[in-house]
């Protein structure tokens, strides 16, 4: 157990809905980062916050948005999906100095 | 493009043989690091090693880090079916921001 929890881990939804992932992360962990897994593919990076502020932005699409909370939880709005946004979300967390990166399981997103 | 390229990018190779995969990246890092994922499962941090640092161990995994080449390899020795997953690199480019990952090595251990 990482000490990351993502909710939900599984999300099924039609094309044009809107969705919210969310991830707690571990305790002490200033850092989220969020990544999209699409079937058999790498992580792309997605979005960086640190202590609430965002701090790196990767290949995020326009609709898709984030932000990170005063008590450390972080969202991730996903709106007018699309097919190809069905894919595994991994939120992970670190302290920030290390680097180290401690993952959830995966949000499970499929848009029909 | 700062992600890491993998090679190779699946391997298959019989229990108690070592398996050898390797990263190589286009920009300087000031860490890279390896990860495992179980299928479809989160990812579990390996080892991190610092730019400064040419190789690491732990347990029995060896890492090593060119960075006059923009390499890594990451070397399993004495393999396990309990190794069967897929192993990404990940780089660094600075403390606390983003961390991007390579493409992966999907690794079969038969029995």
């Amino acid at each position: 157990d990482s000490g990351v929890t993502q909710t939900p881990k599984h999300l099924i939804t039609a094309t044009g809905q809107r969705v919210t992932l969310r991830c707690s992360p571990r305790s002490g962990d200033l850092s989220v980062y969020w990544y999209q897994q699409s079937l058999d593919q790498g992580l792309q990076f997605l979005i960086q916050y640190y202590n609430g502020e965002e701090r790196a932005k990767g290949n995020i699409l326009e609709r898709f948005s984030a932000q990170q909370f005063p008590d450390l939880h972080s969202e991730l709005n996903l709106s007018s999906l699309e097919l190809g946004d069905s894919a595994l979300y991994f939120c992970a967390s670190s302290t920030g100095h290390t680097g180290e990166l401690f993952f959830g399981e995966g949000s499970r997103l499929t848009v029909l | 493009s700062q992600q890491g390229e993998e090679d190779p990018q699946a391997l298959s190779i019989q229990e108690g043989e070592n398996a050898t995969m390797n990263c190589s990246y286009k920009t300087s890092i000031n860490n890279l690091q390896w990860y495992r994922q179980n299928s479809g499962r989160g990812l579990v941090h390996l080892i991190l090693i610092r730019s400064n640092e040419r190789e690491k161990h732990s347990g029995r995994l060896r890492v090593t880090l060119d960075t006059s080449k923009k390499s890594s390899s990451l070397l399993i020795t004495a393999s396990r079916a309990a190794d069967t997953a897929s192993y990404f690199c990940a780089l660094g480019y600075s403390s606390a921001s983003k961390i991007i990952f390579g493409s992966g090595t999907r690794l079969s251990i038969r029995p």
